[in-house]
């Protein structure tokens, strides 16, 4: 089936640095690629989403961009701030797209240092 | 306000006794699905439903069992069955016929002992 495989699985960065979180899938008809923030304690929140037909997608300070002959997506935050501070997951719909299931990524914990 | 209820936050129960978790969604959405979390763990699925009156066993299935009577409710009973049921369930809901994004509720807290 399919497999979503996240790193880093912790980083560390200083305020006002990037971060950059990647993620590999092995299904090539994945076709949508969510990304979610998780504060502690709290639901996941949807923060940014690409589709297979798209290479990159932005929203203010966070993007997410895809390569599909590499199977692999990245998410990109600038201008990191304190309340960045989360866990981060990414997720790929798995193998023949069974209805809205998806696969999520082990987690990334990103701390963002003032 | 539109989003996805689940009670309560917190849970304890002791070990050999069910217990029911609730979700409700105000979404309109057809799917919802129940995941499991540990800690820094992603999420694991356990059941999912499409459709009310039908749902799909996920990659953990054992030791749980849903319900979906009415589009907007899909508790999930966790079985004395379950042989490690302390975690954090997370309920979320989405558009039927993915991929469409899933939005997911606060999360209930549930330790056994």
């Amino acid at each position: 089936g399919e497999n979503v495989e996240q790193h880093p699985s912790t980083l560390s960065v200083q305020e006002g640095d990037s971060a950059v979180i990647k993620c590999t899938y092995s299904d090539s008809a994945s076709n949508y690629f969510p990304w979610y923030k998780q504060e502690l304690g709290k639901g996941p929140q949807l923060i940014i989403d690409i589709r297979s037909n798209v290479g990159e997608k932005k929203d203010q300070r966070i993007a997410v961009t895809l390569n599909k002959t590499a199977k692999h997506f990245s998410l990109h935050i600038t201008e990191t701030q304190p309340e960045d501070s989360a866990v981060y997951f990414c997720a790929a719909t798995p193998i023949y797209n069974q209805g809205g299931k998806l696969i999520f990524g082990q987690g990334t914990e990103l701390s963002v240092k003032p | 306000d539109g989003g996805i209820t689940q009670s309560p936050k917190y849970l304890f129960r002791k070990e050999g006794q069910n217990v029911t978790l609730s979700c409700e969604q105000n979404l309109n959405h057809d799917a919802m699905y129940w995941y499991r979390q540990d800690p820094g763990q992603g999420l694991r699925l356990i059941y999912y439903s499409q459709i009310v009156n039908d749902f799909q066993k996920g990659d953990i299935a054992e030791g749980y069992s849903v319900s979906r009577e009415k589009k907007e409710s899909f508790p999930l009973t966790v079985t004395s069955a379950q042989k490690n049921p302390t975690a954090f369930y997370l309920c979320a809901s989405s558009l039927d016929r993915g991929p469409y994004e899933q939005y997911f509720g606060p999360g209930t807290r549930l330790t056994v002992t």
